[in-house]
């Protein structure tokens, strides 16, 4: 089945101590994105990446960190996690072309206390 | 700067009675307008995509239409499995996706 695979679900943190969020898509896109989601905001961009090595700031890139090494994986990385950082998470994967549609992983609440 | 807003920001129905959600957006160079679906719980979820003003697509109970300004996400005779948050995106220069903040439907029997 195709599909985007993101872990954990749910997490629940201190500020300050490091954590990765995985994302995984098993469809071959070229294109991967990280979004966060707020009431009332939409879903606003973190972090792009149009292939492997190759990442991109979106419109809130501070406090976090991605790395795609592999084309599957693209993990989100929170370095110093602070309580503004509480939020849903959502990886998302596409072909990366012209009206290619994103394909949603499930989500992942984290809260920062 | 980029812009999408929605309205409503939410939206009660009864069974059967149609209705219409907005996306009014203000972009440089739109390369594509999305609607995507989202259950609670879950991620969005593709419905269509709108290239050119004039454009309509369709899917069973819904249908989307573009203009130069604003694309309505038309609902006709709603089922309580339709209850969802209805998003939409714009694809600007550059392929930069800017999202609105959705429109909660609400389809009661």
């Amino acid at each position: 089945e195709a599909q985007v695979t993101q872990n954990p679900r749910y997490l629940i943190t201190v500020t300050g101590k490091k954590l990765t969020v995985t994302c995984s898509q098993n469809m071959n896109h070229e294109y991967m994105s990280w979004y966060r989601q707020d009431p009332g905001l939409g879903l606003r961009q973190i972090y792009y990446s149009m292939n492997v090595e190759v990442t991109d700031k979106g419109d809130v890139p501070e406090g976090y960190k991605v790395s795609r090494k592999e084309k599957r994986n693209f993990p989100l990385i929170l370095e110093s996690p602070s309580p503004n950082q509480t939020s849903l998470y959502f990886c998302a994967s596409s072909f990366g072309r012209l009206g290619s549609p994103l394909h949603f992983g499930n989500g992942t609440r984290l809260t920062v206390t | 700067e980029d812009q999408v807003t929605q309205s409503p920001e939410a939206l009660r129905l009864q069974e059967g009675e149609s209705s219409s959600l907005n996306c009014s957006y203000t972009v440089s160079g739109l390369r594509g307008l999305f609607w995507y679906r989202q259950d609670p719980g879950k991620g969005p979820e593709f419905l269509f995509t709108l290239y050119s003003a004039g454009e309509e697509k369709e899917k069973e109970r819904l249908k989307a239409t573009l203009t130069k300004k604003e694309s309505f996400l038309h609902i006709t005779a709603p089922k309580p499995e339709d209850s969802a948050t209805y998003l939409c995106a714009v694809q600007a220069e550059g392929n930069k996706l800017v999202f609105g903040a959705g429109t909660i439907l609400r389809v009661k029997s």
